[in-house]
This record gives structure tokens, C-alpha cells and sequence, in this order.
């Protein structure tokens, strides 16, 4: 069974810090997608970046960054020089790849609630 | 990005009637859409699977004649809370698959009194 573990609950930093949310995965397949995904107070989830369990490398897209290490099952998730606006939740997740695609379920975390202030 | 649409952002109800919620994927078609639960400080909780043309597949302890879910057309899937009680107030989000990726509705705020 798949599993996602977002040890930290909640992180206080202050604007202009960077933060990194880390992200741990438990599972069998060897084909499989990571995914980060945002919560603002509104509610709706915001997809930020999905990686193949066959690329390793880091990716940066702006003020975010992602390193993903299949040698310690990690997906960790850093922002640089965080923003008030960044402030939501964060949730990590995992889903196993099927021929086509569908029908394979998001295994959640749950979630980071990062609170950025000034 | 994939635009998902999802409506009403927020019902209040009396209890025991039924609401209709609606996962629209505005600019591609989705052969899946999920339906979730959340409540308050917690992760999403996923109910059912819908697959467009065929019965919906329901997480175990999700009963299946109290949230009736139909995926009629590749664009569309409801959620239908039948005989809504206060135990059901919570938050409702949908998701719709564009390959590998889910994109999420912005979430239905469902109050029963």
C-alpha cells in the first residue's frame, strides 16, 4: 500500500525567509507520480508540480524548488525568500501509474500548514 | 493550467433534503473525476471514483445510496447528497484527471441544519 508522510504539522517563519517542507513516500510500484499541491484559506487545491518516479532531477520554478532523492523516498519541497502569501496548506501526495493514466488514486499526506508573517 | 469548476461554492440545507453538486472540467475532457470529503484541519479523504459512462467505485464506509454520484459526459460528474443530515456538513471537493495530473474544484462549503 502506498503512504505519504508529511512529518511537519506546522511552520512559522518570517517573510523572506526560505522554508523547506519535507515529504517521505512509501511504495511498491516502481512507476509512480509525485505530486505538491497548495491550500489557500479559500479551499480550493492548487497544483503546483507533478515528477515521475523516473526523473530525479530538481526542478525551479520561481521562488520554488523540489528535490526529489528515490534513494531516501523524499519529494521536499523549498521555498525561497517566502511571501505572506504563501501562507496555506500544503499537501504532498503520490499516485501509482496505470496504463492510462486514470483510476489510480491520489494517496494524500497531511499537509503542511506553513503560516508566513511579517 | 486545467480549469475544473465546481458549483455551488457553499449550501446551507435543511436536513433531510438532497443537494446536488456539480465538477465541471472547463477545458479538457476527463474520463475520471474523484470526489473528496475534508474536514476541518484535516487531509482530503477520498469517497468514490467516477468514470464517465460506467457506476461510480466508493471507498470502503462511503455509502453509495447516500451520495449518489453520476459522470453522464466527459465534462460533467455530480455528487448528489440524498437525505442530508447534520453529520454531513462539511467540505466537498472534486478533482478531474488530465493524464496523470488531478486538478481540483475550488470546493463546495456544505451545511446541514
Amino acid at each position: 500500500a502506498q503512504k505519504v508522510t508529511q512529518a511537519q504539522t506546522e511552520i512559522s517563519v518570517v517573510e523572506k525567509e526560505d522554508v523547506t517542507l519535507d515529504c517521505v513516500y512509501e511504495t511498491r510500484d516502481t512507476t509512480y507520480y509525485l505530486f505538491w499541491y497548495k491550500q489557500p484559506p479559500s479551499g480550493e487545491l492548487v497544483f503546483l508540480i507533478r515528477r515521475n518516479s523516473f526523473d530525479e532531477q530538481n526542478e525551479i520554478s520561481g521562488r520554488y524548488s523540489w528535490n526529489f532523492q528515490k534513494s531516501t523516498s523524499s519529494f521536499n519541497f523549498t521555498i525561497t525568500a517566502s511571501q505572506v502569501v504563501d501562507s496555506a496548506v500544503y499537501f504532498c501526495a503520490l499516485s501509482e501509474a496505470g496504463v492510462t493514466g486514470g483510476g489510480n488514486k491520489l494517496t494524500f499526506g497531511t499537509g503542511t500548514q506553513l503560516k508566513v508573517e511579517l | 493550467g486545467a480549469v475544473v469548476s465546481q458549483h455551488p461554492s457553499w449550501v446551507i440545507c435543511k436536513s433531510g433534503t438532497s443537494v446536488k453538486i456539480e465538477c465541471r472540467s472547463l477545458d479538457f475532457q476527463a474520463t475520471t473525476m474523484f470526489w473528496y470529503r475534508q474536514f476541518p484541519k484535516q487531509s482530503l479523504m477520498l469517497m468514490a471514483t467516477s468514470n464517465e459512462g460506467s457506476k461510480a467505485t466508493y471507498e470502503q464506509g462511503v455509502e453509495k445510496d447516500k451520495f449518489l454520484i453520476n459522470h453522464a459526459s466527459l465534462t460533467l460528474s455530480t455528487l448528489t447528497v440524498t437525505s442530508a443530515h447534520p453529520e454531513d456538513s462539511s467540505f466537498y471537493i472534486c478533482s478531474a484527471r488530465e493524464w496523470w495530473t488531478d486538478f481540483f474544484g475550488s470546493g463546495t462549503r456544505l451545511t446541514v441544519v
